[in-house]
């Protein structure tokens, strides 16, 4: 059972370019989100999705999309990176249907640096 | 809007040196007050939901209390592998959470 994965690991982008960062469970979880984490700010909500088909935005959406065609993928699409986005990046997932663990699932993170 | 804020920032203990952590937070309407670890380079690991004031869970050396303001992370004879970062977050309603900045523990032998 390997939950949240998400790839890649590292990457390094130039100002202006683009990239997806990707995320797969396999959990069967319905809800899915897109953090990220800046040193001394904390993990910080970009978009969510309760179902294929359906996401929002949460607190930090600009500069990013995404989509949620099917239950296991949520990825997240950077447009014309700027250097304000270069953080760590995390994906999670949870159940609302499960009493315990009630908690989010995270993936190992994806840490993005623009140049 | 729901406001999570942890202290210290930082703490060092000696092996064994009992300390708590604190997580006060605002917020309308509480369903669920998590406390997460994460370790250098790796995403959070969830540790402890807590659901309402007077609650109280233990794992290993580890407990976490509630009231209706705050809630407490108490490790009990720390030893070097808790050194991490903990992390509470909230939940209201919907499925969100909002999480606080951490408290980053190092425990020396």
């Amino acid at each position: 059972n390997a939950g949240v994965t998400q790839t890649p690991k590292f990457r390094i982008l130039k100002i202006g370019q683009s990239m997806t960062l990707q995320c797969t469970q396999d959990m069967n979880h319905n809800y899915m989100y897109w953090y990220r984490q800046d040193p001394g700010m904390g993990l910080k909500l970009i978009y969510y999705s309760v179902g294929a088909g359906i996401t929002d935005k949460g607190e930090v959406p600009n500069g990013y999309n995404v989509s949620r065609s099917t239950t296991e993928d949520f990825p997240l699409r950077l447009e014309l990176a700027a250097p304000s986005q270069t953080s760590v990046y995390f994906c999670a997932s949870s159940n609302p249907q499960d009493r315990e663990p009630y908690g989010y699932t995270f993936g190992s993170g994806t840490r993005l640096t623009v140049v | 809007e729901d406001q999570v804020t942890q202290s210290p920032e930082a703490l060092r203990l000696q092996e064994g040196e009992s300390s708590s952590l604190n997580c006060s937070y605002t917020v309308s309407g509480l369903r669920g007050l998590f406390w997460y670890r994460q370790d250098p380079g790796k995403g959070p690991e969830f540790l402890f939901t807590l659901y309402s004031a007077g609650e109280e869970k233990e794992k290993e050396r580890l407990k976490a209390t509630l009231t209706k303001k705050e809630s407490f992370l108490h490790i009990t004879a720390p030893k070097p592998e808790d050194s991490a970062t903990y992390l509470c977050a909230v939940q209201a309603w919907g499925n969100k959470l909002t999480f606080g900045t951490g408290t980053q523990l190092k425990v020396e032998l």
